[in-house]
């Protein structure tokens, strides 16, 4: 079945910082993966849609210019946290499906902690 | 917008009991619709999805039923084991356009007591 693997699994990063979290399909092409944020005991919010060769769609309420979004070829899309803030802190988890009207297949998610 | 509603928050069952989460949708342009599985500090793994063409759909000891008229979906779980012991969430495509969009319920605590 399709495989998406993130990286990393979990993030600790001071105040202010960048933090690029990287999401791959190990055995399918994905021109388009998604990018949810959940708190804990929360549900999946979905934060935007990463569109391979092209900018990607955020939802309302989400700041493009903090989570920055980069699908560069069909395997890997990367989101990076820019001046990371205590209230970023937050369980990142992005999915992926390998053709139109396949099942979406979630990676393992990267637990952020900013300090 | 899609918006989907999910109950209960909680449930706890004895071993071999079944359990059944019930969830319902806004969207009647929404035709997909999965559940999944998470485990704590894991993403949601994919157990079972129906789409609007279908009234219901089993998978051993899994089955998930649609109702559209209603706009409501349930999971039952049979035979319940301890392993089934997480939070589960339902999801609707996020209207007919087939972008991928997931719409999540809020999630369901499943506790299996052996």
């Amino acid at each position: 079945g399709a495989v998406v693997s993130q990286h990393p699994s979990r993030v600790i990063c001071k105040s202010g910082t960048s933090v690029k979290i990287e999401c791959r399909s190990l055995d399918f092409q994905a021109t388009t993966m998604f990018w949810y944020r959940q708190f804990p005991k929360q549900s999946l919010m979905l934060m935007a849609t990463s569109n391979e060769g092209s900018k990607a769609t955020y939802e309302q309420g989400v700041e493009k210019d903090k989570f920055l979004i980069n699908h560069a070829s069909l395997t890997l899309s990367t989101l990076t946290v820019t001046s990371a803030h205590p209230e970023d802190s937050s369980f990142y988890i992005c999915s992926a499906r390998d053709s139109v009207g396949s099942p979406l297949h979630f990676g393992n998610g990267t637990r952020l902690t900013v300090t | 917008g899609e918006n989907v509603e999910q109950h209960p928050s909680t449930l706890s069952v004895q071993e071999g009991d079944s359990a059944v989460i019930k969830c319902t949708y806004s969207d009647s342009a929404s035709n997909y619709f999965p559940w999944y599985k998470q485990e704590l500090g894991k993403g949601p793994q994919l157990i079972i999805d129906i789409r609007s063409n279908v009234g219901e759909k089993k998978d051993q000891r899994i089955a998930v039923t649609l109702n559209k008229t209603a706009k409501h979906f349930s999971l039952h779980i049979t035979e319940t084991q301890p392993e089934d012991s997480a939070v589960y969430f339902c999801a609707a495509s996020s209207g007919a356009s087939n972008t991928g969009k997931l719409i999540f319920g809020q999630g369901t605590t499943l506790q299996v007591k052996p």
